[in-house]
């Protein structure tokens, strides 16, 4: 059974970082492309970040380009969001999805995490 | 940018009716194109794949069709457990998503 476990979220005040991490498991993490994807409160979904297979290859957002990086660790089958320089608009349910495919963006998105809060707040 | 839109934004509907999410891209995305379904607090579901191909597992109520810039999803006989928000997804050279369509309880 593929479950993906995000970890990290929590109260972060407006400039500060803050570090989210998905534990996977019931599948061969190292061959799928892994992505970020966010829902602010009662807003819609919005893609945040993904990461190829092998790492090689990572893609942004235009909202989080320069402040979020994202990373993988195919020996612990985890998948990594630091984020830093926070403001109030990156409050949101962040979740990790699988993707169906190795390469981003050629496939959608087969298993989602239970997602973490990360609220920004002084 | 592909910008997707959803109509409607809001759905009202009773246990058993036939309802119909539309998803509009701004150009063709052939048939690259997702649907989930939303519940609050719970993890995204993906329903269909590629515009008609039914998820593992996911009820054969379900259905989506369309190429090009229209598409749907199609709910043939509402059960309890649908009343939630949709989405509609490209995934082709971007990710973008349409902002949800939620099914109410009429």
């Amino acid at each position: 059974e593929v479950q993906l476990l995000e970890s990290g979220g929590g109260l972060v005040q407006p400039g500060g970082s803050l570090r989210l991490s998905c534990a996977a498991s019931g599948f061969t993490f190292s061959n799928y492309a892994m992505t970020w994807v966010r829902q602010a409160p009662g807003k819609g979904l919005e893609w945040v970040s993904g990461i190829s297979d092998s790492g090689g290859a990572t893609y942004y957002a235009d909202s989080v380009e320069g402040r979020f990086t994202i990373s993988r660790d195919n020996s612990k089958n985890t998948l990594y969001l630091q984020m830093s320089s926070l403001t109030a608009e990156d409050t949101a349910v962040y979740y990790c999805a699988k993707g169906s495919v190795a390469t981003m963006f050629k496939g959608h998105f087969d298993y989602w995490g239970q997602g973490t809060l990360v609220t920004v707040s002084s | 940018d592909i910008q997707m839109t959803q109509s409607p934004s809001t759905l009202s509907a009773s246990v058993g009716d036939r309802v119909t999410i539309t998803c509009r891209a701004s150009q063709s995305i052939s048939n690259w194109l997702a649907w989930y379904q939303k519940k609050p607090g719970k993890a995204p579901k993906l329903l269909i794949y590629k515009a008609s191909s039914l998820e593992s597992g996911v009820p054969s109520r379900f259905s989506g069709s369309g190429s090009g810039t229209e598409f749907t999803l199609t709910i043939s006989s509402l059960q309890p457990d649908d009343f939630a928000t949709y989405y509609c997804q490209y995934y082709n050279s971007y990710y973008t998503f349409g902002q949800g369509t939620k099914l109410e309880i009429k």
